[in-house]
């Protein structure tokens, strides 16, 4: 979607490797988080930002870390990649101001292998 | 934020209207009910907000009773382009931190 992408769009790695997924928006939204999608799970939340320095955990947080140095990018650490962490990972941006104004990147697909 | 019951999947022929009920019994006074729309292979994307009665856009209608516990999403003569997945959230303005839940699978075939 215009304003945010997500990079790679594609990777394979190797168990046990460490794992940066970045989102870079140009919105100058506040909030940004990192969504995982598994078959059967839908969309869950790992981590967010409310702000540059300012993030908290999401439902499935554990084997993630995260980072926001600059309003516009969001880094999302696998510190030791595992299997279960293959799937589908999006980045999405809000302003805010409620549940309308989330706007998706178009994902990175990681496999573990 | 209150929970929402969707239908897993729900199938549908290229043509027919498809409507996606959501229960969300426990939804608070300032809620809003929103629904989001992701085809294969992209991110998911807003489609609709209602607070009570009808709301129609180009895309879909949102019906939503007097009571609030529930809502439809009507997709009017449907398309293969319209098999994706959709999603029922409740929330009210500020909520920053949603939760999407599995969404309703909709297969339009021809």
């Amino acid at each position: 979607d215009a304003g945010i992408t997500q990079s790679p769009r594609h990777k394979v790695t190797e168990t046990g490797t460490p794992v940066t997924l970045r989102c870079h928006q140009t919105e100058n939204h506040r909030y940004m988080y990192w969504y995982r999608q598994d078959p059967g799970h839908g969309l869950r939340l790992i981590h967010y930002s409310y702000g540059v320095k300012d993030t908290d955990k999401g439902e499935v947080s554990d084997g993630y870390s995260v980072s926001r140095s600059k309003t516009e990018d969001f880094l999302l650490t696998l510190e030791s990649a595992t299997s279960s962490q293959t799937s589908v990972y999006f980045c999405a941006i809000s302003p805010g101001q409620g549940p309308d104004g989330y706007t998706f990147g178009s994902g990175t697909r990681l496999t573990v292998v | 934020l209150a929970k929402t019951t969707q239908p897993i999947s729900m199938d549908s022929y290229e043509g027919q209207e498809v409507n996606i009920t959501c229960s969300h019994n426990n939804i608070a006074t300032n809620d809003y009910i929103t629904w989001y729309q992701q085809f294969p292979s992209q991110g998911p994307r807003f489609i609709i907000q209602g607070y009570k009665t009808k709301v129609t856009n180009e895309v879909a209608s949102l019906f939503i009773p007097a009571d609030r516990k529930s809502s439809t999403l009507s997709l009017p003569r449907v398309s293969l382009s319209d098999t994706a997945v959709y999603y029922c959230l409740v929330g009210e303005v500020g909520d920053y931190k949603l939760s999407f839940g599995a969404g309703t699978t909709v297969t339009v075939r021809a």
